[in-house]
């Protein structure tokens, strides 16, 4: 059964930083997601992309996110600088045809701001 | 203003029990998804079930069933002969129809499932 595949499972970096969280969506969906869970709180949505192009953003999402499909699998997450509350787990999600589709979550990269 | 709440943060219960997990949204869409997602210890979100708000018929999955309650906004979600295996989180999600992409997610029950 197709998946989302996300890496790396944990990245661990120092604040200042920057990373960039890996996704390869469900081959056949179009549109993508990337959401972010803090220790033991709730999923929270940053940004949805179709068409390469971010079709809405959270008030999380500021200026020192961004998102990219660079090739025709991947789609990845850059964290500029790293603050030490962008410690959580980093879900990315796709869903097939239309937004109103199911969306499928990746197993996450658990993020670590030292 | 759209907003799920999931009242019961912990449940524990002995194996074989039934449990029930609340889920109450809000929303001013008269056309709306909702979602039930469950997070196993390993951490990723596996999708359950997702219901339109023109269905409000209930659902049956083997020992999963869903009650959907438009008149009292609650998506309710029962285990029946509750197994260790079905330890997990359980997050409960809105999606409005068309405004918006996002899915709105409670804040998850835990549930623990003794032997």
């Amino acid at each position: 059964e197709p998946e989302v595949t996300q890496t790396p499972s944990h990245q661990v970096t120092q604040m200042g930083q920057e990373v960039i969280l890996r996704c390869v969506p469900i081959s056949n969906h179009l549109y993508f997601y990337w959401y972010r869970q803090i220790l033991g709180q709730k999923v929270e949505f940053l940004v949805s992309f179709y068409n390469n192009e971010i079709s809405e953003k959270s008030e999380i999402f500021d200026d020192q996110f961004s998102v990219e499909r660079p090739d025709g699998s991947n789609f990845t997450l850059k964290i500029r600088s790293t603050k030490l509350e962008d410690s959580a787990m980093y879900f990315c999600a796709s869903s097939e045809q239309t937004a109103t589709d199911t969306q499928y979550f990746g197993p996450g990269t658990r993020l670590t701001v030292l | 203003a759209q907003k799920v709440t999931q009242a019961q943060t912990e449940i524990s219960v002995v194996e074989k029990e039934d449990v029930t997990l609340d889920c109450v949204y809000e929303t001013r869409d008269t056309t709306y998804y909702l979602f039930w997602y469950k997070q196993p210890p390993s951490g990723e979100l596996v999708f359950l079930i997702r219901r339109n708000s023109f269905d409000e018929q209930n659902e049956i999955s083997g020992r999963y069933s869903w009650n959907f309650q438009k008149s009292t906004s609650s998506f309710n979600f029962t285990i029946t002969a509750s197994q260790v295996v079905d330890s997990a989180v359980y997050f409960c999600a809105l999606s409005p129809f068309g405004r918006t992409y996002k899915y709105i997610f409670g804040t998850g029950t835990r549930l623990k499932v003794l032997a």
